[in-house]
């Protein structure tokens, strides 16, 4: 079945630091990746998104992604973390039928 | 545009009365999912239309849960009778096409005592 892997349920950080968070889907044709973020209290909101072309994609915020084929991955990455960046962080993968699933999430602290 | 727009924001309710949420996509958006978020389950689709037909009901609880689109501006997910387990956020999300990116309302906290 298909299926996305976010194996980092929390994550803390120091704000300044660089972050990678991790995103595994699980085999098939090349899926329509995306990475969403959820403030408390917000819906979600786009951060990403991946296609096809280029590999590595950017986004808002300063955040980027990479998407790796043979590692079935598309890991998220900021290279400098913002107190405002903690929130918590959706890997979503569309497969060819149209049906979206998302990762459980990672929950990010920054800490001061 | 305004965005998805959901309502209520919070809903308060004994178990056993009926519940009713209420979502209006960005116009001229043709695919509409609902979703419930829960600490436990984390974010689970309940349902999505695509040109106001439902396409995927899989991921509705049971019986108690209905949702209808009865015209492109607006969507409905009953719960009747609701149950203390029911207790989540329900968002709403709604896309250009039938494929690509979705765009969330702000959601429905629900809360059955």
């Amino acid at each position: 079945a298909q299926s996305v892997t976010q194996p980092d349920i929390h994550i803390t950080v120091s704000e300044g630091a660089s972050l990678e968070l991790r995103c595994n889907y699980s085999y098939g044709a090349t899926p329509y990746l995306f990475w969403y973020v959820q403030s408390p209290g917000q819906g979600l909101q786009l951060l990403l998104k991946y296609f096809s072309g280029d590999t590595l994609v950017q986004g808002i915020k300063g955040f980027e992604a990479e998407f790796k084929r043979s590692q079935s991955s598309f890991n998220l990455r900021k290279p400098s973390v913002h107190w405002s960046d903690a929130a918590e962080y959706f890997c979503e993968r569309e497969g060819s039928q149209g049906n979206l699933i998302f990762g459980k999430g990672t929950k990010l602290s920054v800490k001061p | 545009d305004a965005g998805v727009i959901q309502s209520p924001r919070h809903e308060v309710t004994e178990m056993g009365q009926e519940v009713t949420l209420r979502c209006k996509p960005i116009s001229g958006h043709n695919s509409l999912f609902w979703y419930r978020q829960t600490m436990m389950r984390g974010l689970e689709l309940l349902i999505y239309f695509n040109n106001n037909v439902p396409i995927d009901d899989s991921g509705m609880p049971e019986d108690r849960f209905s949702a209808k689109m009865p015209n492109a501006s607006f969507s409905t997910l009953k719960i009747q009778p609701s149950e203390p387990r029911d207790s989540a956020v329900y968002f709403c999300a709604s896309r250009p096409t039938n494929t690509g990116e979705l765009f969330f309302g702000e959601g429905s906290r629900l809360t059955v005592l």
